[in-house]
């Protein structure tokens, strides 16, 4: 069973648009929350987080929402750009489990010119 | 720091054959995770090190794979035999103490024919 779940697995945009990109989880003992971009032939690089104790963070371009009641949480890119086409995964992880990430299968950003 | 490698970057073998893969950690890291990914279920958590201890393998998927951290900027995954279904990126990753984000090496892509 998926405890982190991205629903949707590509999404094209256009470029100075806004990306939003979204995750559900199950798992009610998650409490920290990762994003992370990959491009092809390269390994998943650290993006953004948000602990549960908060509902929202901000870094540049980036920002992400945690809505806790509905085990929600989201990406926004604004404005996007055609060097953001990637795929992102959304990643979990418990107080009590360590540093045990547990990811989403992943989204295909694509920024069209 | 050159960031997490890993070696070798592609590998094909036949089924049946041994298959080891290694990976150096960013220094002074005290996490490792070795992951995997393939289409069907996404990037999945095999194994992770802590201080070159395995501390949890719940994510090994059979008695054929093993992992090994002899010291603290070197591991091993090995596949013995290897079979087709083996097939997917194998990624490394190290966490420094206290951080929750990983940094990932550039994965080796595995083919067993």
């Amino acid at each position: 069973d998926q405890q982190v779940k991205q629903n949707s697995p590509s999404l094209s945009v256009q470029e100075g648009r806004i990306s939003i990109l979204n995750c559900d989880y199950t798992n009610s003992m998650f409490d920290y929350f990762l994003w992370y971009k990959k491009y092809p032939a390269e390994g998943p690089t650290f993006l953004i987080s948000i602990s549960s104790i908060k509902d929202k963070n901000e870094d540049g371009r980036f920002t992400v929402f945690l809505n806790k009641s509905a085990k929600h949480l989201s990406l926004h890119i604004v404005p996007s750009q055609p060097g953001d086409s990637a795929v992102y995964f959304c990643a979990a992880v418990s107080s009590g489990s360590a540093r045990q990430l547990t990811f989403g299968s992943g989204t295909q950003l694509t920024v069209l010119p | 720091d050159a960031g997490v490698i890993q070696s070798p970057r592609h590998e094909v073998t036949e089924m049946g054959q041994e298959v080891t893969l290694r990976c150096k950690p960013i220094s002074g890291h005290d996490y490792l995770f070795w992951y995997r990914q393939t289409m069907m279920r996404g990037l999945e958590l095999l194994i992770y090190f802590n201080n070159n201890v395995p501390i949890d393998d719940s994510g090994m998927p059979e008695d054929r794979f093993s992992a090994k951290m002899p010291n603290a900027s070197f591991s091993t995954l090995k596949i013995q035999p290897s079979e087709p279904r083996d097939s997917a990126v194998y990624f490394c990753a190290s966490a420094p103490r206290g951080d929750t984000e990983a940094f990932f090496g550039q994965g080796t892509r595995l083919t067993v024919v």
